[in-house]
């Protein structure tokens, strides 16, 4: 079936440093793929989106480029803040008939040190 | 406020008990999903309803039930409550069934079974 597989955290860095986020997926057909992030106490908010191959979703200076040759969607970004400590989920929209759920991967928690 | 809204936000209860969680979509979304979120599973989704209507079923026990009302609002019912559903339970809301435009949660209710 369609699955998500995101690297293990955690992952500790220090402000400024350069972050990748490893998401790779397993689907029929071609989905639609996000990043949530989850700040302490909250709920999931949308990062970013793709929803066919080669596309990039970007902001809040994250992105993350849909690649269907390595079907992977990793999420990187160049300079890291301590607001950026968080967990991240890559998360993968089903096209099937009567079923547009997200399946989740397992999270990342990311700590950023000043 | 991401503008789907979630009663109550904490919850402690026996188990054998039976609690009810509620979840009011954003203004104009009709679909509502709810997502159990716990430690040792990640989030696992568990049912979508659409305009009132069950679209999905994830892996729902049969002692939860679900259903979402007329003015859209979505009550998720625990039942015979086990300390093993402990955990954060989301909802979520789009405007489509489809969920092309994205998701939106509400920061979740956290059930403690003691």
């Amino acid at each position: 079936g369609n699955s998500v597989t995101q690297m293990e955290g955690p992952v500790t860095l220090s402000e400024e440093a350069f972050l990748t986020i490893n998401c790779t997926y397993t689907a029929t057909g071609y989905p639609s793929l996000f990043w949530y992030v989850q700040y302490p106490g909250e709920g999931l908010q949308l990062l970013l989106k793709a929803t066919k191959a080669d596309d990039k979703g970007s902001n809040k200076g994250f992105e993350a480029t849909y690649r269907k040759e390595t079907t992977s969607f990793h999420l990187e970004k160049g300079s890291v803040q301590v607001s950026d400590s968080a967990v991240y989920f890559c998360a993968l929209r089903h096209r099937r008939s009567n079923d547009y759920k997200l399946s989740f991967g397992a999270g990342t928690t990311v700590t950023v040190r000043a | 406020d991401s503008g789907v809204t979630q009663t109550p936000k904490h919850l402690i209860t026996a188990t054998g008990q039976r609690v009810t969680l509620r979840c009011s979509p954003r203004s104009g979304d009709l679909s509502v999903y709810w997502y159990q979120q716990s430690l040792d599973q990640g989030l696992q989704f568990l049912i979508h309803y659409y305009n009132g209507e069950e679209r999905a079923k994830g892996n729902i026990l049969e002692r939860f039930s679900a259903q979402q009302f007329p003015d859209l609002h979505s009550e998720l019912n625990l039942s015979s409550l086990e300390l093993g559903d402990s955990a954060l339970y989301f909802c979520a809301s789009s405007v489509s069934w489809q969920g092309e435009f994205g998701y939106t949660f509400g920061s979740g209710t956290r059930l403690t079974v003691v």
